[in-house]
């Protein structure tokens, strides 16, 4: 059974911190890497994506891939509350062309 | 571009009842997934696509039917509903490259009684 793992949460931080979301994967094949973001009530939007071993920065989110060991990362700079909401890790394997999403974590922020 | 479109947004059935629900994407994408989500649950695959014609079983299909007649529509069907079976749904597209972004539609909540 293919799995993505997702440190269990809630995660609350206050306004202005560093957020960090952590993702574990099984299935060694997995060639990318996807973090969704997903309101309450709504559906999943794609908000970074990676491919290669390192970091991706996007504004102010990074995301850190390590396939030695199986690990993803999502951080997140100067959270806002407009970032409270559910993230998604995925990671896809070509070979059936699916994504496995791990259970999300719910992250708050702290006015 | 509309992008990809669910309907309808929120249904009840009641226990036996039967329906379909739609969903159509105008990006040209040949892989479309249909995935449902409970609360706290992440998402689990239902059925996928890879084109017209063509369909395959994801994590929990029970309870459950489709088809890929046209690249553009992927209708999933519930015949015999059960309370079980409450939850949102999400309809997704992905284009052939790999990578590529999986795009979402708004999704269709259901309610078993």
């Amino acid at each position: 059974q293919k799995e993505v793992e997702q440190n269990s949460g809630p995660l609350s931080v206050p306004e202005g911190a560093i957020a960090s979301l952590n993702c574990t994967y099984s299935d060694r094949g997995s060639q990318s890497f996807f973090w969704y973001r997903q309101y309450s009530g709504k559906s999943p939007e794609l908000i970074m994506s990676i491919y290669s071993n390192g970091d991706k920065e996007d504004g102010r989110f990074t995301a850190q891939l390590n396939k030695a060991s199986q690990y993803v990362s999502l951080l997140i700079r100067d959270s806002q509350p407009s970032d409270s909401a559910t993230y998604l890790c995925a990671a896809f394997t070509g070979a059936n062309s699916k994504l496995t999403f791990g259970k999300g974590i719910t992250l708050s922020v702290r006015p | 571009n509309a992008g990809v479109t669910q309907t309808p947004k929120f249904r009840i059935l009641k226990i036996g009842q039967s329906m379909t629900l739609q969903c159509t994407q105008d990006m040209n994408h040949n892989y479309m997934y249909w995935y449902r989500q409970d609360p706290g649950m992440g998402l689990k695959l239902i059925y996928y696509s890879v084109g017209a014609g063509i369909t395959d079983k994801g994590e929990v299909p029970n309870g459950y039917n489709v088809s890929r007649s046209t690249t553009e529509d992927f209708p999933l069907r519930l015949e015999l509903a059960a309370p079980s079976q409450t939850s949102v749904y999400f309809c997704a597209s992905r284009g052939l490259a790999v990578p590529s972004e999986q795009f979402f539609g708004p999704g269709t909540r259901l309610t078993v009684l």
